[in-house]
């Protein structure tokens, strides 16, 4: 089993419309939990931290979920420049070190 | 926010060559900063972690006799692809956390080809 999976994607919807992504983790002492957006051939950007309580961030909502062992994202009136591909990155803890996973991304595609 | 700047942006250098990849945080401390490398239409695998003054830790799989990792201050670190091969030819991108919160910010990577 992966150490984080995400929705494998193509996730392809209209332009005002709402979607939503989850990622799973395997570790369960993970301390760390983000979002990051990746345009084609350039860096990943981060899109939003997630924290216990959710958090949202305009047309943005992150929800950690440590019971069941996931974070998800929302996608509220999705515009044509959301599209990307969208990283789940977990920090786990070790006993010796921390290490930052990243899932493999859900790419997604807003028509008009 | 946090910048991190990469150069050269992209390289083209012949077998069996090496080439030398830097990353600089241009405004704040990195403790530690992290490499990593991108296939076509894969998820960013990392390769080590640079830890400013000490030894870089290697990811399992990855030769650190063939990837050089040097971060000799807090705002620079580099990664050197020795005796290149087509196969390494890849984007390689670097990241910079300040330690204090994990929260990594990446450059803008570097996209090596080696023909």
């Amino acid at each position: 089993r992966k150490e984080v999976e995400q929705d494998p994607g193509p996730f392809n919807v209209p332009e005002g419309a709402t979607v939503a992504f989850n990622c799973t983790y395997s570790n369960s002492a993970s301390q760390s939990f983000f979002w990051y957006r990746q345009d084609c051939r350039k860096e990943p950007k981060l899109l939003m931290s997630v924290y216990s309580s959710g958090n949202e961030d305009g047309r943005f909502t992150a929800q950690l979920n440590r019971a069941s062992q996931y974070i998800s994202l929302l996608i509220r009136d999705s515009k044509l420049s959301d599209s990307a591909t969208y990283l789940c990155v977990v920090n786990m803890e070790y006993s010796s070190a921390s290490k930052i996973i990243f899932g493999s991304g859900t790419r997604l595609s807003i028509r008009p | 926010g946090a910048v991190v700047s990469q150069h050269p942006s992209w390289v083209i250098c012949k077998s069996g060559t090496s080439v030398k990849i830097e990353c600089r945080s241009l405004d704040f401390q990195a403790t530690t900063m992290f490499w990593y490398r991108q296939f076509p239409k894969q998820s960013l695998m990392l390769m080590a972690t640079s830890n400013e003054g000490s030894k870089a830790t290697y990811e399992q799989g990855v030769e650190k006799d063939k990837f050089l990792i040097n971060h000799a201050s807090l705002t620079l670190s580099t990664l050197t692809v020795t005796s290149a091969h087509p196969e390494d030819s890849s984007f390689y991108i670097c990241s910079a956390g300040s330690g204090e919160v994990y929260e990594q910010y990446f450059g803008p990577g570097t996209r090596l080809t080696v023909t």
